[in-house]
């Protein structure tokens, strides 16, 4: 069956450090995928967007790669802030079986501890 | 404004009403998505449209959810005998092109639905 998944517990690190999130597909193959942030309340905002031929893509504090064959994407912050605590979504496209249907991960919350 | 925008932004019902939810994509955006979110979940695919028509509405849970776009413009996700199960928090998003050439969606706050 196709499955999205991100880490599973929620993520503490200290402020400054690096966060490292996970999201692992399976019996997918996405042209693209994205990252986005949800804040309590709010409606998820997108961050950044990788396609299949890339390998990183970048955005100030922010770093994505995408493994195609490992069917992984790593979602980094740098330098992390209290400001940075939020739940990250993962989104990839089932455009290869229904076309443009977005099937979001079910998110990892990262808190920042000053 | 320039955003997503959804009304109302929340909704009580009784179990076995009928609901309308709204949403105002941006302007020129040709593409619709409907999600839905329970607590502590990603958001779940519901429906996208591309114009006017459903391009895929395979995560539509049953026949009691149906959603319109008549105008490619706003969308209206309507729900009939709502049951309590149905409570959650509807999202829209919207998104210039869609196709091969998806890129960033742009989310409204969604609609909660509470039905009791």
């Amino acid at each position: 069956s196709q499955k999205i998944e991100q880490n599973s517990e929620a993520l503490n690190i200290q402020e400054g450090k690096t966060a490292t999130l996970t999201c692992n597909y399976t019996n997918y193959s996405p042209a693209y995928l994205q990252w986005y942030r949800q804040d309590p309340g709010r409606g998820p905002v997108f961050l950044l967007l990788i396609r299949e031929n890339e390998k990183e893509k970048r955005k100030e504090r922010l770093k994505v790669t995408f493994d195609t064959t490992l069917k992984q994407s790593l979602f980094h912050i740098t330098a992390s802030q209290p400001a940075d605590s939020a739940t990250y979504l993962c989104a990839l496209d089932d455009s290869k079986t229904s076309y443009d249907k977005v099937i979001f991960g079910p998110g990892t919350s990262l808190s920042v501890i000053p | 404004g320039a955003g997503v925008s959804q009304t109302p932004s929340n909704k009580v019902t009784e179990k076995g009403k009928y609901v309308e939810l709204r949403c105002d994509p941006i302007s020129g955006h040709t593409a619709l998505y409907w999600y839905r979110q329970s607590l502590g979940q990603g958001p779940e695919f519901l429906i996208y449209f591309q114009g006017t028509g459903a391009a895929d509405d395979s995560g539509l849970p049953n026949d009691r959810f149906f959603a319109v776009r008549p105008e490619g413009s706003v969308s209206t996700l309507k729900i009939q005998r709502t049951e309590r199960g149905d409570s959650a928090v509807y999202l829209c998003a919207s998104s210039l092109q869609g196709g091969a050439n998806t890129g960033e969606l742009f989310f409204g706050e969604g609609s909660r639905l509470t039905v009791l």
